[in-house]
C-alpha cells in the first residue's frame, strides 16, 4: 500500500523566504504526482503534475521536482509572500488505468508579513 | 479550465437526518468522479469512486448503506450520508477527470462540510 509523508507539518516563515516543502511516497511505481494548494475549510486547487517520466515541473515561483528511485518529490516556492499561507498537499496517482490518488497529510504554510 | 461545482459548502444537520451533497462537472464529461473525506489535519481519503451508469465502488471499511453514491449522468455525482451521527462530521470533496483526457488532473470541489449534531 502506497504512503506519503509530508515534512514537515507545518512551516513559518518572514515574508521574502524560499519555501521548501517534502513529500515522500514509498512504492516507487506511480504515474504521477501532484502538488496542491488547500486554503482553510476550502477544496484542492492543483498547483503542478508531474509526470513520472519528468524530473521537474515550473510554474511561475513554484517549481517542483521528482526523483522517482528515491520516492521524493520537492515543492519550492521561491520569495514566498503572505498569499502563500496555506496547506500543501502532494499525491501520487498509481500506474495508467488507476485514479486512486494517495495523499499526504499536507504541509501548513504560514507566511508572516 | 475544468470547474467541479460542490454543494452545498457546508450543512449542519441533527442525528439521524440523511444528507445529500451534489458534485457537478461544468464545462466538461466525467465518467468517473471520486469522493474523498477529511478530517481535522489529515489526509484525504478515498471513500469511494463513482461510475456513470453503474454501482460505485468502495474502500475498504466504507459503508455502501451508509453512503449512498449516485452518478446518473456524465455531469452529476451525489453522495448521501444516510442516518448521519456525529462521528460522520467531517469534511467531504469530490474530483472529477475529464472524459477522454487519460493525462488530465484530478479536479477538485470546493468541498462540504458536514456537521451533525
Amino acid at each position: 500500500k502506497q504512503e506519503v509523508t509530508q515534512i514537515p507539518a507545518a512551516l513559518s516563515v518572514p515574508e521574502g523566504e524560499n519555501l521548501v516543502l517534502n513529500c515522500s511516497f514509498t512504492d516507487s511505481a506511480i504515474y504521477n504526482l501532484q502538488w496542491f494548494r488547500q486554503d482553510p475549510g476550502k477544496g484542492l486547487t492543483s498547483l503542478l503534475l508531474i509526470q513520472s517520466s519528468q524530473r521537474e515541473q515550473t510554474s511561475g515561483r513554484l517549481n517542483a521536482s521528482l526523483d522517482k528511485s528515491s520516492g521524493r518529490s520537492t515543492l519550492y516556492i521561491a520569495a514566498s509572500q503572505p498569499g502563500d499561507s496555506a496547506t500543501y498537499l502532494c499525491a501520487v496517482r498509481p500506474p495508467p488505468n488507476d485514479y486512486k490518488l494517495s495523499f499526504g497529510a499536507g504541509t501548513t504554510v504560514t507566511v508572516r508579513a | 479550465g475544468a470547474v467541479v461545482s460542490q454543494h452545498p459548502s457546508w450543512v449542519i444537520c441533527k442525528s439521524g437526518t440523511s444528507v445529500k451533497i451534489e458534485c457537478r462537472s461544468l464545462d466538461f464529461q466525467a465518467t468517473t468522479m471520486f469522493w474523498y473525506r477529511q478530517f481535522p489535519k489529515q489526509s484525504l481519503m478515498l471513500m469511494a469512486t463513482s461510475n456513470e451508469g453503474s454501482k460505485a465502488t468502495y474502500e475498504q471499511g466504507v459503508e455502501k448503506d451508509k453512503f449512498l453514491i449516485n452518478h446518473a449522468s456524465l455531469t452529476l455525482s451525489t453522495l448521501t450520508v444516510t442516518s448521519a451521527h456525529p462521528e460522520d462530521s467531517s469534511f467531504y470533496i469530490c474530483s472529477a477527470r475529464v472524459i477522454q483526457n487519460y493525462n488530465s488532473p484530478l479536479h477538485f470541489g470546493n468541498g462540504t462540510r458536514l456537521t451533525v449534531t
